[in-house]
């Protein structure tokens, strides 16, 4: 089944501490985004990718970090800049724009849950 | 202003009830309009897309008014699995780039 699947499920990390949340997509999507959502604060981008080798900031790159190597590949690394690391975080991923069919959703994975202790 | 504005709620309604969201958007250039669904710590996924003139899939119906720059949803019947925060998102093209802005979303619980 096509999906995009993302680890771990659940982190801890300690104060000071980089990690890195996977996220793979096996639907030959060119578009890839990595989104933070905060209780009340609905999902904010944080960066984005539209082909290999490219990526933008988003609203709030600020202490993230990304790569885009592998079309199937979107790895996210929260680096001990990031002031205030614990939430939830979603990746997602958009076909090219030029398919027809395309309505223009994102297809999510399951999110990764950072805590930091 | 948020680009993306929604009633939080919590709407408690009792099963059966019909029951109505609300989103206004302040980017006149968005392009494209969707509701999600989120479920409690789960990842958001499409209820369905909006278009311009109305659409219907069972018992939501989505209405959009680009004059006022505003998105309704309407929830028939509710059922007690309706119940999950409902997100108004919209999204534009730019430089090939799809912008993709959500609303904070707008928690729905229906009662027994």
């Amino acid at each position: 089944d096509g999906g995009i699947t993302q680890s771990p499920k659940y982190l801890f990390r300690k104060e000071g501490q980089n990690v890195t949340l996977s996220c793979e997509q096996n639907l030959n999507h060119d578009a890839m985004y990595w989104y933070r959502q905060d209780p009340g604060q609905g999902l904010r981008l944080i960066y984005y990718s539209q082909i290999v080798n490219d990526f933008q900031k988003g609203d709030i790159a600020e202490g993230y970090s990304v790569s885009r190597e592998k079309k199937e590949s979107f790895p996210l690394t929260v680096t001990s800049a990031q002031k205030n690391p614990t939430a939830f975080y979603l990746c997602a991923s958009s076909p090219p724009l030029r398919l027809a069919v395309y309505t223009g959703e994102l297809f999510f994975g399951e999110g990764s849950r950072l805590t930091v202790l | 202003r948020k680009e993306v504005e929604q009633d939080p709620g919590p709407f408690n309604v009792p099963e059966g009830a019909t029951v109505a969201f609300n989103c206004t958007y302040s980017n006149s250039a968005s392009q494209s309009f969707f509701w999600y669904r989120q479920d409690c710590r789960k990842e958001p996924k499409l209820l369905m897309s909006v278009y311009s003139s109305g659409n219907e899939d069972g018992r939501f119906t989505a209405q959009l008014n680009r004059a006022s720059q505003y998105i309704s949803l309407l929830i028939r019947d509710s059922k007690l699995s309706d119940s999950a925060t409902y997100l108004c998102v919209v999204s534009h093209y730019s430089g090939g780039y799809q912008k993709v802005t959500f609303g904070t979303g707008t928690k729905l619980q229906v009662i027994p």
